[in-house]
């Protein structure tokens, strides 16, 4: 079964200081990988997707994730946070031919003045 | 487009009485899903389906209900709620691989 380890379950950070909220997987087939964010009292929403092609994938808000296949990780990077980055984010896996999308357990990040 | 809608936003329920979660989508995706969210434990899959008429059981079936008579409506039906089904609830469509998750409905059972 596929597992997604989100290793830090808190992250504080500066605003403007560079962030990494780091994603491991476990499968042995082709996944495609998916970050999220939640803000407080909402919904999930898409910041970025790699499903094939190049393994550096931008999202939305400045966000990047790098996808290293050996290494089987996907961490989520943004060079300068802003308060407006506080949020939880999530990551997750989905297994080609699978209906499933498994998701880690969030990582909490809070961007301090 | 409204998106993924879910009502209600917010309930309170007794141990023991039933309730349904509303879901609607405007977007015409074949696949909803269900899914709950409790504190540090990520999200589980309660049920999906694949399209109107059609649906399975995710992770975390137990106690719970689903029914799919139209694209757009996806309620989850809970019989009779027990404390451990409180947690926060969210719908979500699907297009191509692309999950669109409503606000969510938090409910509490005492």
């Amino acid at each position: 079964a596929q597992s997604v380890t989100q290793l830090d379950s808190q992250v504080p950070v500066f605003e403007e200081a560079p962030v990494e909220l780091r994603c491991n997987y476990s499968s042995s087939v082709s996944v495609y990988l998916f970050w999220y964010v939640q803000y407080p009292n909402q919904g999930l929403q898409l910041l970025l997707k790699y499903l094939s092609g190049s393994t550096l994938v931008k999202g939305i808000n400045g966000f990047e994730a790098e996808f290293n296949k050996s290494q089987t990780s996907f961490h989520l990077r943004k060079p300068s946070v802003h308060i407006s980055d506080t949020a939880e984010y999530f990551c997750a896996v989905h297994q080609g031919g699978s209906e499933k999308l498994v998701f880690g357990k969030g990582t909490k990040l809070t961007v301090n003045p | 487009n409204a998106g993924v809608t879910q009502t209600p936003k917010f309930r309170i329920l007794k141990i023991g009485q039933s309730m349904t979660l509303q879901c609607t989508q405007d977007m015409n995706h074949n696949y909803m899903y269900w899914y709950r969210q409790d504190p540090g434990m990520g999200l589980k899959l309660i049920y999906y389906s694949v399209g109107a008429g059609i649906t399975d059981k995710g992770e975390v079936p137990n106690g719970y209900n689903v029914s799919r008579s139209t694209t757009e409506d996806f309620p989850l039906r809970l019989e009779l709620a027990a404390p451990s089904q409180t947690s926060v609830y969210f719908c979500a469509s699907s297009y191509d691989q692309d999950r669109y998750f409503g606000p969510g409905t938090r409910l509490t059972v005492t």
